[in-house]
């Protein structure tokens, strides 16, 4: 089945300086490719995402890059603010049962000092 | 519009009681979904509901039922709670299967002793 590795698992920055985060996957059938945010003590919340037919997704101060060969997708945030403190999630689609369902990584918590 | 709303919000069980957790979304969404998030696992899916009148596992199914009220309503049942399933538990819905954005409740996180 699906497997997805996420790291780092703890990032910090200062403010203003960019984040990255990256995600490997196990299956070459996987087609989709969903970020999420979680904030203390709330549910994820999609913050971008990313299809196979297409190699990088941006919006305003976040972009996904996706490498099919490489079988990696990377999630960047540039000027980074402290409200952009959270868990990020990143995530793959795998096949099975009646519609497939997502992968998620374990998770890379963003902080963001002023 | 409320999104996906579940209850309770905290719980804790004895070993080898019984609850049942409810959700439920105002969006008119086709599938609905039930994770669990542990800490350092992030999430895991347990069952799901592509439409109404359908379930299908996850992930990690065991020691748990699901029931597709109607559209709107998707529960999880925890027949005999085990210290193994002290988590918190997420409802997410999505309005046409698993490539459309979900949508998460605020979670239910319980305890099991």
């Amino acid at each position: 089945g699906e497997n997805v590795e996420q790291h780092p698992s703890t990032l910090s920055v200062q403010e203003g300086d960019s984040a990255v985060i990256k995600c490997t996957y196990s299956d070459s059938a996987s087609n989709y490719f969903p970020w999420y945010k979680q904030e203390l003590g709330k549910g994820p919340q999609l913050i971008i995402d990313i299809r196979s037919n297409v190699g990088e997704k941006k919006d305003q101060r976040i972009a996904v890059t996706l490498n099919k060969t490489a079988k990696h997708f990377s999630l960047h945030i540039t000027e980074t603010q402290p409200e952009d403190s959270a868990v990020y999630f990143c995530a793959a689609r795998t096949y099975g049962g009646s519609q497939g369902n997502l992968i998620f990584g374990k998770g890379t918590k963003l902080s963001v000092k002023p | 519009n409320a999104g996906v709303t579940q209850t309770p919000k905290f719980q804790v069980l004895k070993t080898g009681q019984s609850m049942t957790l409810q959700c439920a979304q105002d969006m008119n969404h086709n599938s609905m979904y039930w994770y669990r998030q542990d800490p350092g696992m992030g999430l895991r899916l347990i069952y799901y509901s592509a439409s109404e009148g359908t379930t299908d596992k996850g992930e990690v199914p065991n020691g748990y039922n699901v029931s597709r009220l109607n559209k709107r309503e998707f529960s999880l049942r925890l027949e005999s709670a085990a210290p193994s399933q002290t988590s918190v538990y997420f409802c997410a819905s999505s309005a046409r299967g698993v490539e459309s954005e979900q949508y998460f409740g605020p979670g239910t996180r319980l305890t099991v002793t």
